[in-house]
């Protein structure tokens, strides 16, 4: 299995507080990805990274950053939390174009 | 542009039955084709891929795809189903050069009943 980690798993936060979600990879893909998945939408891809501080926008970016300071680490931040953020969030890894992807277990997250 | 279609978000067979999954792509260059499964509370994993290679591809747990061109389309099948067979599955495309990001579609949910 890739080494892709996750944390939190579960998180549940209040509207209006800001909230990172960690993706950590011990692969060395240059690329990695946050997607959400919400039931009807399958996955949409909220931002990328095709290396250390490079990064760009998905088709769902609103309301959402990321940064990337290491290989390893992409980090997605929320910078005020909306009830329409609660999902489940998945970072994926890759090691090129147009490779397969790889993907974490996931974060569960819910804003009250 | 780029984009996937899974026809049918909920496909029901009996133990034993073939499984048939579908999904049409477009593309404006050849595509690289991917199929992933996702069991409950886990993350999508690779079942199998297309790169322009053979165009019947096989994958794990007895699945398999053909890549027909005219068609469009990159069905998956399994010639009889299992009750661990019973999961999420997203079809995604990918160009063979220029924009690398994958599309997925929407996914189509397995259910098989005993």
């Amino acid at each position: 299995d890739a080494g892709i980690t996750q944390s939190p798993r579960h998180k549940v936060t209040e509207t209006g507080t800001p909230v990172t979600l960690r993706c950590h990879q011990t692969e060395n893909h240059r690329y990695m990805y946050w997607y959400r998945q919400d039931p009807g939408h399958g996955l949409r891809l909220i931002h990328y990274s095709y290396g250390v501080k490079d990064t760009d926008k998905g088709e769902v970016s609103d309301g959402y950053s990321v940064s990337r300071s290491k290989t390893e680490d992409f980090l997605l931040t929320l910078e005020s939390a909306t009830s329409s953020q609660t999902s489940v969030y998945f970072c994926a890894i890759s090691p090129g174009t147009p490779y397969e992807q790889y993907f974490g277990p996931g974060t569960r997250l819910t804003v009250t | 542009a780029q984009s996937v279609t899974q026809l049918g978000s909920h496909v029901s067979v009996s133990e034993g039955a073939l499984v048939l999954l579908r999904c049409n792509y477009s593309s404006s260059v050849p595509p690289y084709l991917f199929w992933y499964v996702q069991y409950p509370n886990q993350g999508l994993q690779l079942l199998l891929k297309y790169t322009s290679a053979a165009t019947l591809v096989k994958g794990i747990n007895g699945f398999e795809a053909e890549f027909k061109k005219s068609e469009t389309s990159f069905h998956l099948t399994k010639p009889s189903a299992h009750m661990s067979d019973a999961a999420e599955y997203f079809c995604a495309v990918s160009r063979s050069g220029g924009s690398y990001i994958p599309t997925f579609g929407r996914g189509t949910s397995l259910i098989v009943h005993p």
